[in-house]
């Protein structure tokens, strides 16, 4: 079965910790991923995409196609990392695009 | 310029109604998605578009749900004969072309009483 799975709902960490949000996903074929943000009262944005091989806010992320993760990180978390975080893939299949997100992390950062 | 806009922001209607959910995409984006989101889920997948034609329209959880795309901008989710497990939030979502990353609007939330 093709889908996202971020394992923790909550996460909590204390600011200038470093964090991980994790994302593993099943998919049969070569997707794409994201990760998207969701802050307080905004809309649903990207964040950063695993083939741009950014970093976005001090946020990176590397897709490990052995262990088929794609794993959030930041060295040192600030208050204003606080939100709700989505994984999420995108693949073709059978002509046509799938489009699965997981069911979110949601990230607070204590001062 | 512009973002993605929805409207309406809000609905609130009762049991049995039609309710039409309006999406205005980023100017120029050819593929346009539709979601529904449910208190503590993420976005599920509903349907998307490339240009006036639904790509996939797999999410689509019964055949009371419907949408269009006519001129290949503006798109209306229509949903016939609306049940309480209806409710949730309709996000649409625009990109430039399939498979790049997707622009979300805000939503519209869905009370079915």
């Amino acid at each position: 079965a093709q889908r996202v799975t971020q394992p923790e709902k909550l996460l909590s960490v204390f600011k200038g910790a470093p964090v991980e949000l994790k994302c593993n996903y099943s998919y049969s074929g070569s997707p794409e991923l994201f990760w998207y943000v969701q802050y307080s009262r905004q809309r649903l944005q990207l964040l950063l995409r695993h083939i741009s091989r950014e970093s976005i806010k001090g946020f990176t992320a590397d897709l490990n196609k052995g262990e088929t993760s794609f794993h959030l990180k930041k060295p040192f978390a600030q208050e204003e990392d606080s939100a709700m975080y989505y994984c999420a893939l995108s693949g073709r299949t059978s002509g046509t695009y799938k489009y699965i997100f997981g069911t979110g992390t949601r990230l607070k950062v204590l001062a | 310029g512009a973002g993605v806009s929805q409207t309406p922001s809000n609905k609130v209607t009762e049991k049995g109604k039609y309710v039409e959910l309006r999406c205005d995409p980023i100017s120029g984006h050819t593929a346009l998605y539709w979601y529904r989101q449910s208190l503590g889920q993420g976005p599920e997948f509903l349907i998307y578009f490339q240009g006036t034609g639904a790509a996939d329209d797999s999410g689509l959880p019964n055949d009371r749900f419907f949408a269009v795309r006519p001129e290949g901008s503006v798109s209306t989710l229509k949903i016939q004969r609306t049940e309480r497990g209806d409710s949730a939030v309709y996000l649409c979502a625009s990109s430039v072309d399939s498979n790049q990353p997707q622009h979300f609007g805000d939503g519209t939330r869905l009370s079915i009483l």
